[in-house]
């Protein structure tokens, strides 16, 4: 099966740099995918890591380390828009078979002036 | 434009009675997904689909079902022996089992105990 770990709350300051971590255990681990969301709304899509090291998208980067099956993303020039849930998913062939998705509980972002 | 529809935003049910929330997608995706998600707390998978006619389990199955008769349609039955079943309830698709795509997710049913 799988089990994903991230903290449950984190505040910030706008303008700063913030880094949410997140560890997994995994069978037939793929890569790791991080999403955004809103309160009362759908997740939306930020990255995916499947290789190895840091993977950057303007003010959002993510990185992966397999070995240690550790993740984290980090914001940069935090606006308060970013206030948010954000969500860490690992996507795993368990047996080889389908591909199979499981969130993390989510870590929730508060963004303060 | 493509995309996932979810009906109704709303939804609420009274004791002892099925209720069925309605996810289609204009996609062209193979993979659909039903999550749910309870306050403060992640996105926990009831069931998924990868090709029509078969699906299979995910973590919290029990006093759901589902059907996939057709592609671009998935939905989810909640029945009276889930005794929970307040949540917000998201479905989701994407490509297939082949590429390790992101999924898309429509706007959610949020469901209610009378």
């Amino acid at each position: 099966g799988q089990n994903i770990d991230q903290p449950t709350e984190m505040t910030a300051t706008e303008g700063a740099i913030v880094q949410i971590n997140c560890t997994y255990q995994t069978s037939g681990f793929n890569g790791l995918f991080w999403y955004q969301q809103h309160a009362g709304e759908a997740p939306t899509f930020l990255s995916y890591n499947v290789l190895d090291g840091l993977e950057e998208k303007g003010r959002f980067s993510s990185f992966l380390s397999r070995s240690k099956g550790y993740s984290y993303l980090l914001l940069k020039e935090l606006q308060m828009k970013d206030s948010a849930s954000y969500l860490c998913a690992g996507d795993a062939r368990p047996s080889g078979g389908y591909q199979k998705v499981t969130f993390g509980t989510g870590t929730k972002l508060q963004v303060i002036p | 434009d493509g995309g996932i529809t979810q009906s109704p935003k709303y939804l609420f049910r009274k004791e002892g009675q099925n209720v069925t929330l309605s996810c289609e997608q204009n996609l062209n995706h193979d993979a659909m997904y039903w999550y749910r998600q309870d306050p403060g707390q992640g996105l926990r998978l009831i069931y998924y689909s990868q090709i029509v006619n078969d699906f299979q389990k995910g973590d919290i199955a029990e006093g759901y079902s589902v059907s996939r008769e057709k592609k671009e349609s998935f939905p989810l039955t909640v029945t009276s022996a889930q005794k929970n079943p307040t949540a917000f309830y998201l479905c989701a698709s994407n490509p297939g089992a082949m590429g390790n795509q992101p999924q898309h997710f429509g706007d959610g049913t949020r469901l209610s105990i009378l």
